[in-house]
């Protein structure tokens, strides 16, 4: 069982470039989330999903695009790259079930945008 | 609006002392609770959780924490710290508005001198 993983761990984008950042769960999980983290800051909801078809916006989701085509995967597309967005990324899925609210987190991804 | 609050970005405590991390919190109904802790480089991973019943709950790596509806705090705490519990420690309120949205604190770094 591998969890939650993101692809890459760490990428440098220039200003303006696009790139989407992966994310799979092997564990059948419902609900899927993207966050940012940055220092001091905590975690920040960028999108989240309630099922394959089922997309919503979060607290932070400008410049960001996501889709869910599958349960499994949930990837976060970012559109003409800002310095704004240079954080690490983390996604996380959690069980749709009864009392299940933990959140099973990725490794995280590293951007830096220059 | 929910938040939540940790009012200490960083605690520095012995090897062997016990260690109180808190967390207060802005809901109006009954919360969903959470305690996440981050290794360097690593995603979160949760330490506990409470969603009802007895306010005072166990989790893993010998720490517990004791929800307490009165003063909106739901503190961490472990009778005796090891150096490896050196990380960032997160609490969260989980909110289930249709899709289930969990909300985090800043962050508490704990450092373990020896």
């Amino acid at each position: 069982n591998a969890g939650v993983t993101q692809t890459p761990k760490f990428r440098i984008l220039k200003i303006g470039q696009s790139m989407t950042l992966q994310c799979t769960q092997d564990m059948n999980h419902n609900y899927m989330y993207w966050y940012r983290q940055d220092p001091g800051m905590g975690l920040k909801l960028i999108y989240y999903s309630v099922g394959a078809g089922i997309t919503d916006k979060g607290e932070v989701p400008n410049g960001y695009n996501v889709s869910r085509s599958t349960t499994e995967d949930f990837p976060l597309r970012l559109e003409l790259a800002a310095p704004s967005q240079t954080s690490v990324y983390f996604c996380a899925s959690r069980s749709s079930g009864q009392g299940s609210g933990e959140q099973y987190f990725g490794p995280g991804t590293r951007l830096t945008v220059t | 609006a929910q938040s939540v609050t940790q009012p200490d970005i960083h605690i520095t405590v012995s090897e062997g002392a016990s260690l109180e991390l808190r967390c207060n919190y802005s809901y109006g109904a009954t919360p969903y609770l959470f305690w996440y802790v981050q290794s360097p480089g690593q995603g979160l991973q949760l330490l506990l959780k409470y969603f009802s019943g007895d306010t005072l709950v166990q989790g893993i790596k010998g720490f517990e924490a004791e929800f307490k509806r009165s003063q909106s705090s739901f503190n961490l705490r472990k009778p005796s710290v090891h150096w490896s519990d050196a990380a960032e420690y997160f609490c969260a309120v989980g909110i289930n508005t249709g899709g289930f949205k969990t909300i985090f604190g800043a962050g508490t770094r704990l450092f373990v001198k020896a």
